[in-house]
């Protein structure tokens, strides 16, 4: 079965950090690029960060550039996404979804979310 | 910026009856970067469409999409009570690397 498992989460103090986990299983993890979307209590989806298959792109949004730090080890089929410098608007669930860059047909697998609370 | 609006922002509809959800970019858009997602209470996002029109993998043939350049459209042809959720526009940008969402369409049932 495809599956995206994303971990991590928890109450966190302002000014905090916390390293979120999202684990592939059932594909080939290192063929396809990575992005995090978290979405605050009551609000919409807001992606935050992006990986691609080869590691050298990587983008944030500005509200998290120079907070929040995305990585992946394909050995392991592992995504993680380090928030440091937590504010209270951090405060959301942090989804992990899969894009095929060769053949892009949208963000078709998505973790169950871990929470963040700040 | 890319910003994607949507409406209505809330539809109540009697079981069967069409949906149709509109999405309209700040600018022209690559069709083939257009997607919808539903998203059920308490779940995650789902995939429903990816390119504009292509529906995926194990999506009812009642959702289909639509439109091109800045006006894009989600049809639901016979709405059925596990069609309740919200529903997200995406667009996905390359140059450098963007995902937009739209702020969503709140689905009820009557």
């Amino acid at each position: 079965e495809v599956q995206l498992v994303e971990s991590g989460g928890g109450l966190v103090k302002p000014g905090g950090s916390l390293r979120l986990s999202c684990v592939a299983s059932g594909f080939k993890f290192s063929d396809y690029a990575m992005i995090w979307v978290r979405q605050a209590p009551g609000k919409g989806l807001e992606w935050i960060s992006s990986v691609s298959s080869v590691v050298s792109y990587i983008h944030y949004t500005d509200s998290v550039r120079g907070r929040f730090t995305i990585s992946r080890d394909n050995a392991k089929n592992s995504l993680f996404l380090q928030l440091t410098s937590l504010r209270v608007e951090d405060t959301a669930v942090y989804y992990c979804a899969r894009v095929d860059e060769a053949f892009y047909s949208g963000l078709d697998v998505w973790g169950q979310g871990t929470t963040v609370t700040v | 910026e890319l910003e994607l609006t949507q409406s209505p922002g809330t539809v109540s509809l009697s079981p069967g009856e069409r949906a149709v959800l509109s999405c309209r970019a700040s600018q022209n858009v690559l069709s083939d970067y257009l997607d919808w997602y539903q998203q059920r209470p308490g779940q995650a996002p789902r995939l429903l469409i990816y390119g504009a029109t292509s529906r995926a993998t194990g999506i009812p043939d009642r959702f289909s999409g639509g439109g091109s350049g800045r006006d894009f459209t989600l049809t639901i042809s016979r709405i059925a009570p596990e069609d309740v959720g919200v529903y997200y526009c995406h667009q996905s940008g390359y140059s450098p690397p963007s995902f937009t969402f739209g702020p969503g369409t709140k689905v009820h049932i009557k």
